[in-house]
């Protein structure tokens, strides 16, 4: 049974661009979370998919958009890319409510 | 101030050692999650715990959860190499599935 996976693995990107992170959940996972984390950090929620709809959302600018695919499969955009931008993504997928299962990470850096 | 507090933030021990890691809420604990990371990689669940007084182990590690004080432990006995890397405790402090999480502790140990 595959884990949490992600794609791509790295990915550099100049400031001002735009970026489109991937995620497949567990099997039998329904929900999808994203976070951010920053070196020496520990991650920070941007926002929660759940029947294709954002369920909640945290403290990240409209510049962070997602979407959940009937699959439950997610996308993360960010859009003109700031060098604070620069940190690990970090994909969870969970049911409902339950324990979030988190995938290996995509490294965004942005020169 | 972080709603989640960890100390201490590292820590180096002697392989074969004991060692506890602590974290605090400012707010009421509904559950806590710890994870272990390597460094630059995902997340890795250990276990949940939702009940006050509740301790749980996994192999050589134990937590336990005091809803009293709004504090967590996680004990490491007998440690080894293997148990070297980034320890995270995070919660649900509003119940609605967006992760809190402290700032983690990284912990070495020395052979």
């Amino acid at each position: 049974d595959a884990g949490v996976t992600q794609s791509p693995t790295h990915l550099i990107k100049t400031r001002g661009q735009q970026v489109t992170l991937r995620c497949s959940p567990k099997s039998g996972h329904d929900t999808v979370s994203w976070y951010q984390q920053a070196l020496g950090q520990g991650p920070q929620f941007i926002f929660q998919y759940y029947e294709e709809e954002e369920r909640q959302r945290g403290n990240f600018p409209d510049r962070f958009s997602g979407h959940q695919f009937p699959n439950y499969s997610s996308e993360l955009n960010v859009n003109a890319l700031l060098l604070g931008d620069s940190a690990l993504y970090l994909c969870a997928s969970s049911r409902l409510g339950d324990t979030q299962y988190f995938g290996p990470g995509t490294r965004l850096t942005v020169l | 101030s972080q709603e989640l507090e960890q100390s201490p933030q590292s820590l180096i021990v002697q392989e074969g050692k004991n060692l506890t890691i602590n974290c605090t809420s400012s707010k009421t604990l509904y559950g806590l999650y710890w994870y272990k990371q390597k460094y630059g990689e995902g997340l890795i669940f250990l276990m949940m715990l939702q009940k006050g007084g509740e301790e749980k182990s996994h192999e050589k590690i134990t937590a336990k959860l005091d809803e009293k004080k709004q504090q967590s432990s996680l004990h490491i006995t007998a440690s080894q190499p293997s148990h070297a890397g980034i320890y995270l405790c995070g919660a649900d402090l509003n119940q609605g599935g967006k992760l809190i999480f402290g700032q983690g502790t990284e912990l070495s140990v020395k052979p």
